[in-house]
């Protein structure tokens, strides 16, 4: 099945910096999902985007929803140990199916 | 519990034996979703379930996948004469689904997953 560019695949950074990644689609969603993944758990919803442009924070994280619904964007402020995990994004169309498409995931990995 | 949960958390069998995997969903999900992970990689969707009719099923990779749900609670995916293929882990997920209204219907909060390996 479809699977969404994600972008980078995996990156080191140092303690305290700031991240960013990216996810983008060939077909337009209406609604756009972040998620984290430790080991051995399931998906963990980070934040969810419902409209073209929507930019949404949850503590250090920030999403963007895409103007042109193909693409969204993450960015983790000041990235700490705990944040060392696998991050997907999502896309769903609420109006005819409700199954998520899952991006190729960002493996985020933080040096002390 | 608050969340979803499935069993067993891990499952070795035989290629050619068939498995069933369980999970709950939180109460009062009436949408309920399987995913199916291999190593390394994203989720690929399998089935969805709004109450126990399956409206959408495309994701099932062939007829040795099948699924089940009792009402709006529990669900069991079955793989018969299982493959070395089939080897993954198989997350299922909830949602309170569009027809239970709700500001957030479509947001799915996953279980810890069954990881299968078929020997």
């Amino acid at each position: 099945g479809q699977q969404l560019n994600q972008n980078p695949q995996s990156m080191f950074i140092q303690e305290g910096e700031d991240v960013s990644m990216n996810c983008t689609s060939s077909s337009i969603f209406n609604t756009w999902l972040w998620y984290k993944q430790d080991p051995g758990e399931g998906p963990v919803l980070l934040i969810a985007l419902y409209k073209a442009g929507e930019l949404t924070s949850n503590g250090r994280l920030t999403a963007q929803f895409g103007i042109t619904r193909k693409d969204s964007f993450l960015n983790i402020s000041a990235s700490i140990p705990s944040d060392v995990g696998i991050y997907f994004c999502a896309g769903l169309n609420t109006g005819t199916a409700s199954k998520l498409t899952f991006g190729t995931g960002t493996r985020l990995q933080v040096m002390l | 519990g608050a969340g979803v949960s499935q069993s067993p958390s891990n499952k070795v069998t035989e290629k050619g034996k068939d498995v069933e995997l369980r999970c709950d969903p939180i109460s009062g999900h009436t949408a309920l979703y399987w995913y199916r992970q291999r190593l390394g990689q994203g989720l690929e969707f399998l089935i969805y379930f709004q109450g126990n009719s399956a409206p959408d099923k495309s994701g099932l990779p062939s007829d040795r996948f099948s699924a089940e749900r009792t009402g709006e609670s529990v669900s069991t995916l079955t793989i018969q004469r299982t493959q070395q293929e089939d080897s993954a882990v198989y997350l299922c997920a909830s949602s309170s689904g569009q027809l239970a209204g709700g500001p957030f219907p479509h947001e799915q909060y996953f279980g810890p997953g069954t990881r299968l390996t078929v020997t």
